[in-house]
């Protein structure tokens, strides 16, 4: 079954720092990838995604990722954050064909803090 | 309105009763989406509609029951609820969910709690 791994639950980075949010997925052809982000009580909006192509993907807030096949990985980075990131982040992970209807699985979520 | 809307934003339900979630989309998505969101735990996929049709039930309980009566609207229509079921349940929509790649468009979800 197809699964995703966020290694870090909790993460806490000092504003202006740059961030790292690690994402693995299980072995399959031609993944879809996803970041997502929650803010407290807020549904989960997209940050950015990964289809096919540049394996480097811009999104919205400054934020990119990077698919790396040979890891299994799509990690999230910000070279510089500011206060107002502090959410949840979600990685997720969506296969084509078959009877997946679009199924997305997502990651555990990694909680960020920025201290100021 | 824009998006995904979800209501009620807050509901708090005794086991006995009998309440309905809505969720609507603005998006003209031909899919929609409900997840259940507990406290450490990943979301959890309940059910996926693509044209009306239900296409997914990962083993959701029977007190439990989907309905989407047209491509923009979605109900969960619930009874007889356990604490347990008491989590943020997100609605989503997408254009299409016939295993081709699509973003999700999230609601902003409805915060229940089961006494």
């Amino acid at each position: 079954a197809q699964s995703v791994t966020q290694p870090d639950i909790h993460i806490t980075v000092s504003e202006g720092a740059s961030l790292e949010l690690r994402c693995n997925y299980s072995y399959g052809a031609t993944p879809y990838l996803f970041w997502y982000v929650q803010s407290p009580g807020q549904g989960l909006q997209l940050l950015l995604k990964y289809f096919s192509g540049d394996t480097l993907v811009q999104g919205i807030k400054g934020f990119e990722a990077e698919f790396k096949r040979s890891q299994s990985s799509f990690n999230l980075r910000k070279p510089s954050v500011h206060w107002s990131d502090a959410a949840e982040y979600f990685c997720a992970v969506q296969y084509a064909g078959g009877t997946s209807y679009g199924k997305l699985t997502f990651g555990q979520g990694t909680i960020l803090t920025v201290h100021p | 309105e824009t998006g995904v809307t979800q209501t009620p934003r807050h509901l708090v339900m005794g086991m006995t009763n009998k309440k309905s979630l809505k969720c609507e989309q603005h998006l003209g998505h031909n899919a929609m989406y409900w997840y259940k969101q507990s406290a450490k735990k990943p979301l959890e996929l309940m059910f996926v509609y693509n044209f009306k049709e239900q296409t997914e039930n990962n083993s959701v309980p029977s007190r439990f029951s989907p309905e989407c009566p047209n491509s923009s609207h979605l109900f969960l229509h619930l009874h007889t609820l356990q604490p347990e079921d008491s989590a943020l349940y997100l609605c989503a929509s997408s254009p299409t969910g016939r295993g081709g790649p699509g973003e999700q468009y999230f609601g902003p979800g409805t915060r229940l709690t089961v006494t």
